[in-house]
């Protein structure tokens, strides 16, 4: 087990276009979480899953956002026409209890939108 | 708003020194709280988690909880330059989400 692998780590892209992150849990935690970070602040919560049910989702999240985890294993999470305040890191976390013994977090996808 | 509040810091220490870092929460329902580190450009790293009024240690590090008051608190003894990093303070919110601080910057000097 090699933690939450999240991919990829960087993505730039242009405003306008789509884009796609990936995020593989520690293979025996059933609950995923979605966060984003801006520079300067504490990660903030978009969207969990508990196994493949999206049971919250913020109202951060627009409808240009999409979260996705088929078969409750690996999650993608999408942003339809990037905007630059959608310019972040993105953080995927998993967890075997519902949170109260703490979350591993993935190394992250830096998104920076131009 | 549920919140969690932070001293952005820098905090500078120098290296063999005890670091302690605040952090105060708004919710009361709040049952776990969280101290992760993070070096810049990485992701959040779990160092301890407490839930019961008091004191919890592990290794260098001491948590400190006190519920009456809505205070937590992170005890870094024997600081190194190393420990140099943003400290994050988080509290559940319900029993999934957390509420995180801005992070409070630590700086060792050697």
């Amino acid at each position: 087990d090699t933690g939450v692998s999240q991919n990829p780590r960087h993505k730039i892209t242009k405003r306008g276009q789509n884009v796609t992150f990936r995020c593989d849990p520690i293979s025996e935690h059933n609950r995923l979480y979605w966060y984003r970070q801006t520079l300067g602040q504490g990660p903030e919560f978009l969207t969990y899953f508990q196994n493949e049910a999206q049971l919250e989702k913020s109202r951060l999240l627009s409808d240009r956002f999409s979260a996705e985890r088929p078969k409750g294993s690996f999650s993608t999470l999408e942003i339809q026409r990037t905007e630059q305040g959608d310019s972040a890191m993105y953080l995927c976390a998993s967890s075997y209890t519902g949170g109260a013994y703490g979350y591993t977090f993935g190394s992250g996808t830096r998104l920076t939108v131009v | 708003q549920k919140e969690v509040e932070q001293n952005s810091g820098p905090l500078s220490v120098p290296e063999g020194a005890i670091a302690s870092l605040n952090c105060t929460y708004s919710d009361r329902g709040s049952q776990s709280f969280f101290w992760y580190r993070q070096y810049s450009g990485k992701s959040p790293e779990l160092i301890m988690f407490i839930y019961s009024n008091g004191d919890k240690e592990d290794g260098r590090f001491t948590a400190q909880l006190n519920k009456a008051s809505q205070y937590v608190s992170l005890l870094i003894r024997d600081s190194q330059p190393s420990d140099s990093a943003t400290y994050l303070c988080a509290a559940t919110s319900g029993t999934y989400k957390y509420i995180f601080g801005t992070g409070t910057r630590l700086k060792v000097l050697a």
